[in-house]
């Protein structure tokens, strides 16, 4: 099975802190994909990666950044976390397949910015 | 881009019924529709998906059907059972990523 872990499940931080989500996956996985859950809002794309230190903007990338240092391991960051950030964060990552593309989900890590 | 829009946003059947979730996409370039479940404190998993060659496909008593000229894509769920109340979301591949509509609360009841 595809295994796709977040660092942490829940994060309590202050406005201003740097944040570090960090996401792995162990199947060798070429693509891998930052989403941001609300209630009501579905899954919105903060950032994706097609390959080693590449990265796209999703929709809502404002007030983060991306790394991606190694093929297994992508992470989000918040510069300066804000209260608008508490959200629930999924990682997910997905092979390099034109027709099926499907994604594989972290368990999620829930942010809150007090 | 790509906008999907997903009705109704909740949606309460008794066990048995038939449940349907109904999407529209707007970028004719789209050709992959996948739906995903997310039980209640779990991850979004794939539980079918559709190219833009195929109308229909079932898997048991999950079915979906697709119409490119309408641009719009349905699930249909046959003799729910309460395992399947769940949040579902359907999504649409364009412009080179998945965009997902805002997800359907099924609560089947027993």
């Amino acid at each position: 099975d595809v295994k796709v872990t977040q660092s942490s499940r829940y994060l309590v931080k202050r406005t201003g802190e740097k944040v570090f989500l960090e996401c792995v996956q162990d199947m060798d996985h070429e693509n891998m994909f930052w989403y941001r859950q609300d209630p009501g809002l579905g899954l919105r794309l903060i950032y994706f990666s097609y390959d080693v230190k590449m990265k796209e903007k999703g929709d809502i990338p404002e007030g983060y950044s991306v790394s991606r240092e190694k093929k297994e391991r992508f992470s989000l960051i918040l510069e300066s976390a804000s209260t608008n950030q508490t959200s629930m964060y999924l990682c997910a990552s997905s092979p390099p397949r034109v027709l099926r593309r499907e994604l594989f989900f972290g368990e999620g890590s829930r942010l809150t910015v007090l | 881009g790509e906008n999907v829009e997903q009705h109704p946003s909740t949606l309460s059947v008794q066990e048995g019924d038939s449940a349907v979730i109904k999407c529209t996409y707007s970028d004719s370039a789209s050709n992959y529709f996948p739906w995903y479940k997310q039980e209640l404190g779990k991850r979004p998993q794939l539980i079918i998906d559709i190219r833009s060659n195929v109308g229909e496909k079932k898997d048991q008593r999950i079915a979906v059907t697709l119409n490119k000229t309408a641009k719009h894509f349905s699930l249909h769920i046959t003799e729910t059972q309460p395992e399947d109340s769940a949040v579902y979301f359907c999504a649409a591949f364009g412009s080179e990523k998945l965009v997902f509509g805002k997800g359907t609360k099924l609560t089947v009841n027993p």
